[in-house]
């Protein structure tokens, strides 16, 4: 029972290039949440997605990142044009759907983590 | 005032003593509150998660919550030095979960 998978688990960015992170969720979980976090410094939530749909992504910066979870294949977080401030680890997560009469808030399991370095 | 908050320590703490954690957070509409521990340069590792007043164990960990003070803890007993990472808070809002800081935990043989 593989858990979250993300890939690459470490990549290498010159400025102005682009950087695409992949998070493929648990078996049978629907929703997938991408985090950044910087050294020393807490998760920061960037973009909630299920499958096809974006439902939040109230933390992702305005320009240059964008995220997708197509109906087949890993979801991918896209960072255009890295500048050394994209350097961070970035964590994708996913979660089960929600039972019916459940708690409206499912636990979250995490990937190992991207860490971009953007020379 | 951060919506959940986390004393960021280090917290230290003998070998074989109890090590308490403790979180608060602000929006009394949060429904369930999870413990996470993440050890340095690794991924977040779900610990526990408790949705009901009171006292949750599970091994040698305890979760608890006071909805009306506000509160989450986690304790540790018997805590052995493989215990020592950073101890991350979340509460459940609207299918996402808000994260505290985080607690450095140090286990001190």
């Amino acid at each position: 029972n593989a858990g979250v998978m993300q890939n690459p688990r470490h990549l290498v960015r010159r400025r102005g290039q682009e950087a695409r992170l992949r998070c493929s969720p648990m078996k049978g979980h629907s929703h997938v949440y991408w985090y950044r976090q910087l050294p020393e410094e807490g998760l920061k939530f960037m973009v909630y997605l299920q499958k096809e749909n974006i439902i939040d992504e109230s933390g992702m910066p305005k320009e240059r990142f964008s995220a997708e979870f197509p109906k087949e294949g890993p979801s991918i977080l896209r960072i255009q044009q890295v500048v050394r401030g994209d350097s961070a680890a970035y964590f994708c997560a996913s979660s089960p759907p929600r039972l019916a009469g459940g708690p409206r808030y499912n636990e979250q399991f995490f990937g190992p983590g991207t860490r971009l370095t953007v020379l | 005032q951060k919506e959940v908050e986390q004393n960021s320590g280090p917290l230290s703490v003998p070998e074989g003593a109890i090590a308490s954690l403790n979180c608060t957070y602000s929006d009394r509409g949060s429904q369930s509150f999870f413990w996470y521990r993440q050890y340095s340069g690794k991924s977040p590792e779900l610990i526990m998660f408790i949705y009901s007043n009171g006292d949750k164990e599970d091994g040698r960990f305890t979760a608890q919550l006071n909805k009306a003070s506000q509160y989450v803890s986690l304790l540790i007993r018997d805590s052995q030095p493989s215990d020592s990472a950073t101890y991350l808070c979340a509460a459940g809002r609207n299918y996402q979960l808000i994260w505290g800081a985080g607690t450095k935990l140090i286990i001190k043989p």
